[in-house]
């Protein structure tokens, strides 16, 4: 079975442009999580979608935002971006629900802010 | 507020040693989930277990075993005989009850280990 997959692997962009991130969960899972990763920390909450509905948000400004669609994949949008905004993405599926379902992770996104 | 602290920032352990890694966390919840990850180069976060508050009997899988001691919010990893494909960044997780909301999962900030051959 496939894992989670992940689009682009990497981007690089420029201070003051939009960015799309792109999210596939594994077939089954109804819930999908956004994380940020800066180099030498621990993954950040960004976001967390259920049933399409957002269920969770992390201490993000407002620049970050997320949907998720019919067939559960999931688009980050971060916009104006900043150089503090570069970092590894990383998307998560689980089953969702009522229950607290173990995480699974993609490869992640790595994105470059210059 | 949940908190995860790994103070082992990185350690190094020769092939076929021992090595343990240290979680304590913090949480007012008295249900909550605790979670190891392991993080090799390439960067995937790639899942190794779960444990409730509820169930605090040891775990062992193969070269793995885990020690949860709710009395001193701890929990500890150890990697059996390490081998050099062990090498990566680990982290420690806790995510929220069931019922609270999102699930989100809070981090601690990884201990890097290092098997050298």
């Amino acid at each position: 079975d496939a894992g989670v997959t992940q689009s682009p692997t990497h981007l690089i962009k420029t201070r003051g442009q939009h960015v799309t991130l792109r999210c596939s969960p594994i077939s089954g899972h109804k819930s999908v999580s956004w994380y940020q990763q800066v180099l030498g920390q621990g993954p950040q909450f960004i976001f967390q979608y259920y049933e399409k509905e957002e269920r969770g948000r992390g201490n993000f400004p407002d620049r970050f935002s997320a949907r998720q669609f019919p067939n559960y994949s999931s688009e980050l949008n971060v916009n104006a971006l900043l150089l503090g905004d570069s970092a590894l993405y990383l998307c998560a599926s689980s089953l969702g629900g009522t229950g607290t379902y173990e995480q699974y992770f993609g490869p992640g996104t790595r994105l470059t802010v210059t | 507020a949940q908190k995860v602290t790994q103070a082992q920032t990185e350690i190094s352990v020769v092939e076929k040693e021992d090595v343990t890694l240290d979680c304590v966390y913090e949480t007012r919840d008295t249900t909550y989930y605790l979670f190891w990850y392991k993080q090799p180069p390439s960067g995937e976060l790639v899942f190794l277990i779960r444990r409730n508050s509820f169930d605090e009997q040891n775990e062992i899988s193969g070269r793995y075993s885990w020690n949860f001691q709710k009395s001193t919010s701890s929990f500890n990893f150890t990697i059996t005989a390490s081998q050099v494909v062990d090498s990566a960044v680990y982290f420690c997780a806790l995510s929220e009850p069931p019922g609270a909301g999102s699930y989100q999962l809070t981090f601690g900030k990884g201990t890097k280990l290092s098997v050298i051959p």
